[in-house]
């Protein structure tokens, strides 16, 4: 059964950095474009970054400014985000996710759903 | 970007059907997906493409789309039900948004 297993959360001061990991297994991991989406301590959701399956091309949310950076390495079946210049708003659940779907299709989705890492950004 | 709209809360009694609305003029030529989340779990995807049902969803789960609104109903509203829903769907660019969310509270 298709497994994601997000790991690398934690504490971190504003202006620090922090990489997120998401292991990904009980699927051909490099069929699929994968993301990252947030949701902040009583919030909603939002989609960080999705990333195709050669990585050839990236999305990100317009909230970010160029801080995250996602990638992933299809050899280990794992996908990644690098966050630097942490802020206090960044504090979130951060989920790893499948996508589905495309844009010629009428759009993308997410099937699976691992169960989220916890960032704590704080002094 | 941008936002699809939907109610903070619906309230309905078991039994009887909640619908939950997202609008935006996008949904006019994007498809709709719709989730759940129940409080300390991630969100589950119970309709897919407007109108289709994943495997192991509920029959009582169904979708429906009009212009720019799409819809949820919840048929026949159980306790366990009970949840916050998110609609979602992408912009011709790409950029995948969600709704705000609106929590289904079950009298």
């Amino acid at each position: 059964q298709v497994q994601l297993v997000e790991s690398g959360g934690g504490l971190v001061k504003p202006g620090g950095s922090l990489r997120l990991s998401c292991a990904a297994s009980g699927f051909t991991f490099s069929d699929y474009y994968m993301s990252w989406i947030r949701q902040a301590p009583g919030k909603g959701l939002e989609c960080v970054s999705y990333i195709t399956s050669s990585s050839s091309y990236t999305n990100y949310a317009d909230s970010l400014k160029g801080r995250f950076t996602i990638s992933r390495d299809n050899a280990k079946n794992s996908l990644y985000l690098q966050m630097n210049s942490l802020r206090a708003e960044d504090t979130a659940v951060y989920y790893c996710a499948r996508l589905l779907g495309s844009i010629s299709a009428g759009g993308y989705y997410f099937d699976y759903w691992g169960q989220g890492t916890l960032v704590t950004v704080s002094s | 970007s941008y936002e699809l709209t939907q109610p903070p809360s619906v309230s309905v009694s078991p039994g009887q059907t909640a619908r939950i609305t997202c609008s935006a003029d996008a949904l006019a030529k994007q498809y709709a997906y719709w989730y759940q989340q129940k409080p300390g779990q991630a969100p589950v995807l119970v309709i897919y493409k407007d109108t289709e049902r994943p495997s192991g969803i509920p029959e009582r789960f169904s979708g429906s789309s009009s212009g720019t609104t799409v819809t949820l109903t919840i048929s026949g509203v159980q306790a366990e039900d009970e949840a916050d829903y998110y609609c979602q769907s992408a912009d011709s660019s790409g950029t995948l948004v969600f709704g705000g969310g609106t929590k289904v509270t079950v009298l």
